[in-house]
């Protein structure tokens, strides 16, 4: 079953805007991360937060977390055109017997348009 | 630096048929990893294997064998291929279980007909 829950599915914009997608989950998790994937493409990782972290940055990305809302954001500022693809949240817990299980999301699909 | 490596491309099989789809990583990584993605459905894992010697299943297993054959190669079987198993496949990497980066494939399409 899906744990994470990108939010809106879809989301087109402005080059130069900023494009912001949510994550949500529903038990709890060890970490969360964020990758992207360009059409016809495997996934490339952005960022991966840990449970006890509330925010990190990696160049024009920015995200959030909130365990209390069970809930990430993805903040890209000053989009560009080659921005646009889909982005998944993936969380990653601990399964049964010491295993850990990473679960995608559907994920949101942006458009940034010049 | 190849990274992640899947054969085939692309394929076409008729139902009933078998095949395998290959994959080797050149990171040196414990864990391994198979997902199917379908049209609003995200990634679904299919099988992973922890470590060398070990392989577990995913939420979706049924249908698909894997084989460790080493550490650096993980190849996941179609025995009867089914047209529910249409799917673009991507294997994965990563240095452990548990909280790591994973690194993908470029994907594999499969069309069962």
């Amino acid at each position: 079953s899906q744990q994470g829950e990108e939010d809106p599915q879809a989301l087109s914009i402005q080059e130069g805007e900023n494009a912001t997608m949510n994550c949500s989950y529903k038990t709890s998790i060890n970490n969360l991360q964020w990758y992207r994937q360009n059409s016809g493409r495997g996934l490339v990782h952005l960022i991966l937060i840990r449970s006890n972290e509330r925010e990190k940055h990696s160049g024009r990305l920015r995200v959030t977390l909130d365990t209390s809302k069970k809930s990430s954001s993805l903040l890209i500022t000053a989009s560009r055109a080659a921005d646009t693809a889909s982005y998944f949240c993936a969380t990653g817990a601990k399964a049964s017997a010491g295993s850990y299980q990473l679960t995608f999301g559907k994920g949101t699909k942006l458009s940034v348009i010049p | 630096n190849a990274g992640v490596t899947q054969t085939p491309k692309f394929q076409v099989l008729k139902t009933g048929q078998s095949m395998t789809l290959q994959c080797a990583q050149d990171m040196n990584h414990n864990s391994m990893y198979w997902y199917r993605q379908d049209p609003g459905m995200g990634l679904r894992l299919i099988y992973y294997s922890a470590s060398e010697g070990t392989t577990d299943k995913g939420e979706v297993p049924n249908g698909y064998n894997v084989s460790r054959l080493n550490k650096r190669e993980f190849s996941l079987r179609l025995e009867s291929a089914a047209p529910s198993q249409t799917s673009v496949y991507f294997c994965a990497s990563s240095e452990s279980l548990g909280g790591n980066t994973i690194y993908f494939g470029e994907g594999s399409w499969l069309t069962v007909v």
